[in-house]
C-alpha cells in the first residue's frame, strides 16, 4: 500500500516562528501537494511539486514555501507564523502526471498557532 | 480556471437508507475526470470512486455509484444501504486530464449516518 505520512498530528506554534511540516511518500511518487482545509472552504492547494528541486504555487501560497530535496519528501515551511495559519494542513501524493490515477493523501496535520 | 460546488453543507441519513450528495463543476475542458473522496473523522482521505469524462457509463464500487451528467456538469453520489461507517466529510473533486496535476476540491458535505 502507498503511505503518504505526515510528521506530526497536533502542533502548536507561537506566532513569528518558523515552522516546518513534512511529509514522506514511500512508492516513488512524482507528483506531491500541500493543502490546507478550513471548514466551509474545503481543500485549498498551497504548492505542488512535479520533481525534486520544482515547485509551483497553487491557489493561495502567500505565507509559505517548500522545499523537496528528495523524490520521498516535501517539506512545506511557514517563515514567520500567524494565527491566520491556524488549519489543517493535508499532504498527497500521486504517480505521474500521465497517468492519472487517485491521490493518496497523509493523516493530517493540525496547526494552532498562539 | 475549474470551479466545484457542493451545495450541501450537512446531510444526514437513516442506516440502511440511500441518500445522494451534489456536486457540480464548471469547466470548459472536454476530457476530464470525477472524484469523489471519503474523510471519516480520523481525517485520511480515501479515494470513493471516479469517473472519466469520455465514458458515458456511470461507475459503481459495491454500495457506491454516481450519476453522471456531462451535459449539466453534474457529479452525484448515491450511497445505498448507508452504514455508520460512511459518517465522514464527502469531497467532490475535479482533474483536468492527462498532464494536469492539480484536483480541485468542492467544499465538502458532512454526512452523517444515524442509528
Amino acid at each position: 500500500d502507498v503511505k503518504v505520512t505526515q510528521s506530526s498530528r497536533y502542533l502548536v506554534k507561537r506566532t513569528g516562528e518558523k515552522v516546518f511540516l513534512e511529509c514522506v511518500q514511500d512508492m516513488d511518487h512524482e507528483n506531491m501537494f500541500w493543502y490546507r482545509q478550513d471548514p466551509g472552504l474545503g481543500l485549498r492547494l498551497i504548492y505542488f511539486s512535479y520533481d525534486v528541486k520544482m515547485k509551483e504555487k497553487g491557489d493561495i501560497p502567500e505565507g509559505y514555501s517548500v522545499s523537496r530535496e528528495k523524490k520521498e519528501r516535501f517539506s512545506l515551511i511557514l517563515e514567520s507564523a500567524s494565527t491566520n495559519q491556524t488549519s489543517m494542513y493535508l499532504c498527497a501524493s500521486i504517480p505521474s502526471r500521465e497517468i492519472w490515477t487517485e491521490a493518496f493523501f497523509g493523516q493530517g496535520t493540525r496547526l494552532t498557532v498562539v | 480556471a475549474q470551479t466545484v460546488t457542493q451545495s450541501q453543507p450537512e446531510m444526514s441519513v437513516q442506516e440502511a437508507e440511500t441518500v445522494t450528495l451534489s456536486c457540480t463543476y464548471d469547466t470548459s475542458e472536454n476530457n476530464y475526470y470525477l472524484f469523489w473522496y471519503k474523510q471519516p473523522p480520523s481525517r485520511q482521505m480515501i479515494l470513493v470512486i471516479r469517473q472519466e469524462a469520455y465514458k458515458q457509463q456511470n461507475a459503481t464500487e459495491n454500495r457506491f455509484s454516481v450519476n453522471f451528467q456531462k451535459a449539466a456538469k453534474s457529479f452525484s453520489l448515491k450511497i445505498s444501504d448507508s452504514q455508520l461507517g460512511d459518517t465522514a466529510m464527502y469531497f467532490c473533486a475535479f482533474q483536468a486530464g492527462a498532464g494536469s496535476y492539480q484536483l480541485t476540491f468542492g467544499k465538502g458535505t458532512k454526512l452523517s449516518v444515524i442509528p
